[in-house]
């Protein structure tokens, strides 16, 4: 089973819908973030949290919102969807316990956004 | 700004052969540099990481060069394999921080 896993994989959404993207795990670890990645532009990323009761705001906040529901589950919502939403978004997790807070990845929700 | 820099979005080489990644930085606050690879319809995977108070790091085929003066960092993969054509992203840590800095990609496509 893998140990980070993101629902859906695909979505196809119209402008003015709200999404919502939603990541789990079961490695244990107490840090989660969400990026997204576009062509040319890598991964960029949009919030993350260090623990339940945690909350940070990433470089591409704007038009974003998350929730972390508990220590392995963190969701990425978009409130009003617009066209330039439309990218490939990725959870990942790191335990900070480690010397290099090594990230592991999602397998990825391609969204598109009309 | 992009403070993570890969200037070469491809590289095309032969299997046998070395393959050099290449990606600068402009942060001196970054403590750890990591490479990962990415498969299509795949997440990031890690392939390894060099501290910065480093100047090597080898695993296998993969070795990661830094080079602090020049504010440059290399992914060597020696002898290039069919298998290791994926998009490579290096990434920058600030100082403890836990956020990851990425560059764009360089696709990597080892030819049979």
């Amino acid at each position: 089973d893998a140990d980070v896993t993101q629902t859906p994989r695909n979505r196809i959404t119209k402008t003015g819908k709200r999404i919502m993207l939603e990541c789990s795990q079961t490695k244990g670890h107490d840090r989660m973030y969400w990026y997204r990645q576009d062509p040319g532009l890598g991964l960029r990323l949009i919030y993350y949290s260090f623990d339940v009761k945690d909350i940070n705001k990433g470089e591409i906040s704007d038009g974003y919102s998350v929730s972390r529901q508990a220590q392995a589950k963190f969701s990425l919502s978009l409130e009003s969807a617009i066209p330039n939403q439309t990218a490939l978004y990725f959870c990942a997790t790191s335990d900070q316990t480690t010397l290099t807070d090594t990230q592991y990845f999602g397998p990825g929700t391609r969204l598109t956004v009309l | 700004d992009q403070q993570v820099k890969q200037n070469s979005p491809s590289l095309s080489v032969q299997e046998g052969r070395i393959s050099i990644l290449n990606c600068d930085y402009t942060n001196s606050m970054f403590d750890y540099f990591l490479w990962y690879k990415k498969y299509p319809a795949e997440g990031p995977t890690f392939l390894i990481s060099i501290s910065s108070i480093k100047d090597k790091n080898e695993d296998g085929r993969f070795t990661v060069f830094l080079n602090k003066s020049a504010k440059h960092l290399s992914l060597h993969i020696v002898p290039s394999q069919p298998g290791d054509s994926a998009v490579y992203f290096c990434a920058a840590r600030y100082n403890q921080g836990g956020k990851l800095i990425f560059g764009q990609g360089t696709e990597l496509s080892v030819k049979p």
